[in-house]
């Protein structure tokens, strides 16, 4: 069983606001993921991490960063929030080696106003 | 550039039904595929794993099939429930853990 977990489930912000999402799991997984989904559409990679203190930018251009300074903990940050960047956020984990299955979060839904 | 594609985009079937979801990827070097369930408003769950070298999974009422060479993984659902109503997500690895998503299949079983 899955046990990765994401804050807040719900968040509704004022333009320009610094906010942080958070994405733990007990798993003890190498790898965790950020993707990013709009209503309708695919989910698309913006941020993975193979391990402490490593990070790296996905496919999908993002203006949000994330740190990896704990193996449990993936918070992606965004200084300066836009309507733009209101959309489904999904954090994800697998193990470190082989080929994994991924394991999701219930994801942040972002609204910005 | 991999690219994945899920037909059909929606499907709506009366309970009971046994069913057919596709997924097509341009790229045949793959890791694995996956598939996913996802509820409104919800993260994703996973249904099954199949690595590249297997055919196919089962688990319960699911079965997914892979055929790399061509491209290609059916999710076979039998005697449908208005409790399978969800989107179906077919995500594929091609190299470092990293998935790409299909759009999804929208699943509505009717009672």
């Amino acid at each position: 069983e899955a046990d990765i977990y994401q804050t807040p489930r719900y968040l509704v912000i004022g333009t320009g606001k610094k906010i942080t999402l958070e994405c733990s799991q007990t798993m003890g997984h190498d790898k965790m993921y950020w993707y990013q989904q709009d209503p309708g559409m695919e989910l698309h990679l913006i941020h993975y991490s193979y391990g402490v203190n490593s990070t790296e930018k996905g496919d999908l251009s993002s203006e949000s960063t994330v740190s990896r300074i704990r193996t449990e903990h993936f918070p992606l940050t965004l200084e300066s929030a836009r309507p733009s960047h209101t959309s489904q956020y999904l954090c994800a984990s697998s193990e470190g080696s082989g080929s994994p299955e991924a394991f999701f979060g219930q994801g942040t839904r972002l609204t910005v106003v | 550039k991999q690219e994945v594609t899920q037909i059909p985009a929606a499907l709506s079937v009366p309970e009971g039904e046994n069913l057919v979801l596709n997924c097509s990827f341009t790229d045949s070097a793959i890791y694995n595929l996956q598939w996913f369930r996802q509820d409104p408003g919800k993260g994703l769950t996973s249904l099954l794993l199949i690595q590249s070298s297997q055919r196919e999974q089962t688990s319960g009422r699911l079965n997914a099939s892979l055929d790399k060479s061509s491209g290609r993984s059916t999710l076979y659902i039998a005697a449908s429930q208005p409790g399978d109503s969800a989107t179906y997500l077919c995500a594929v690895n091609s190299g470092y853990s990293t998935l790409t998503f299909g759009k999804g299949t929208m699943l509505l079983v009717s009672p």
